[in-house]
């Protein structure tokens, strides 16, 4: 089945770029996902980009998908502190409709 | 105005005894899914409905049950919960097709 891998931690200064990085094993995932987690709080969609897109740019989020690699980014620019949570990257899995999420990777802003 | 509500926010269980989550949409999605977050991990598919089509994911444990009375309602229901069971639930519905939308989650404590 699809498997979805994160690097877990990634600490940057206020103001610098963040770039989150993720891979995805299953070639025929058609929709690939960026969320944010604050801690102790649900999920929420930053962004998804669909697999016939190379990028995808909604405002300091920049999506950048490699299909050949099977890899996605996800830049933030202008990073701020309010911008630290977790950020999962998920894939839709061949079998059924669900998401396969990875497992998060750790964004901590200093000022 | 939440279209995925998951009820109670925060839930203490007894080891062993019975508990249910809720979840509510006002979404009319087709597809409501019930993942299994653990401090640290990332969300773990347990189950989903397609319409009335109960889906279970190999390895969910027995303990788990769920059900979809109507459109609106999906519950889980955790049998005889366990230490390792304590968790963040979390809720999502999606149409069939790209868009998913998550629920706040539910505090899973089990003492």
């Amino acid at each position: 089945g699809e498997d979805v891998e994160q690097s877990l931690f990634l600490s940057v200064r206020e103001g610098d770029s963040s770039v989150i990085n993720c891979t995805y094993t299953d070639s025929s995932s058609t929709y690939l996902y960026w969320y944010k987690q604050e801690p102790g709080a649900g999920l929420q969609l930053l962004t998804y980009i669909f697999s016939n897109m190379d990028m995808k740019q909604d405002q300091r989020l920049t999506v950048l998908l490699n299909k050949k690699d099977k890899h996605l980014s996800l830049r933030i620019a202008d990073t701020q502190t309010g911008d630290s949570a977790i950020y999962f990257c998920a894939a839709r899995g061949r079998a059924g409709t669900a998401l396969i999420f990875g497992k998060g990777t750790t964004l901590s802003v200093s000022s | 105005d939440a279209m995925v509500i998951q009820n109670p926010r925060y839930q203490v269980t007894q080891f062993g005894k019975p508990v249910t989550l809720s979840c509510s949409q006002t979404l009319n999605h087709n597809v409501m899914y019930w993942y299994q977050q653990k401090s640290s991990q990332a969300p773990k598919l347990l189950f989903h409905y397609y319409d009335k089509d109960f889906n279970n994911e190999a390895d969910t444990p027995d303990n788990f049950q769920s059900r979809r009375p109507n459109t609106s309602f999906c519950f889980l229901d955790i049998r005889s919960p366990g230490l390792g069971d304590a968790a963040m639930y979390l809720c999502a519905t999606s149409p069939g097709g790209s868009g998913y939308t998550f629920g706040s989650g539910t505090r899973l404590t089990v003492v």
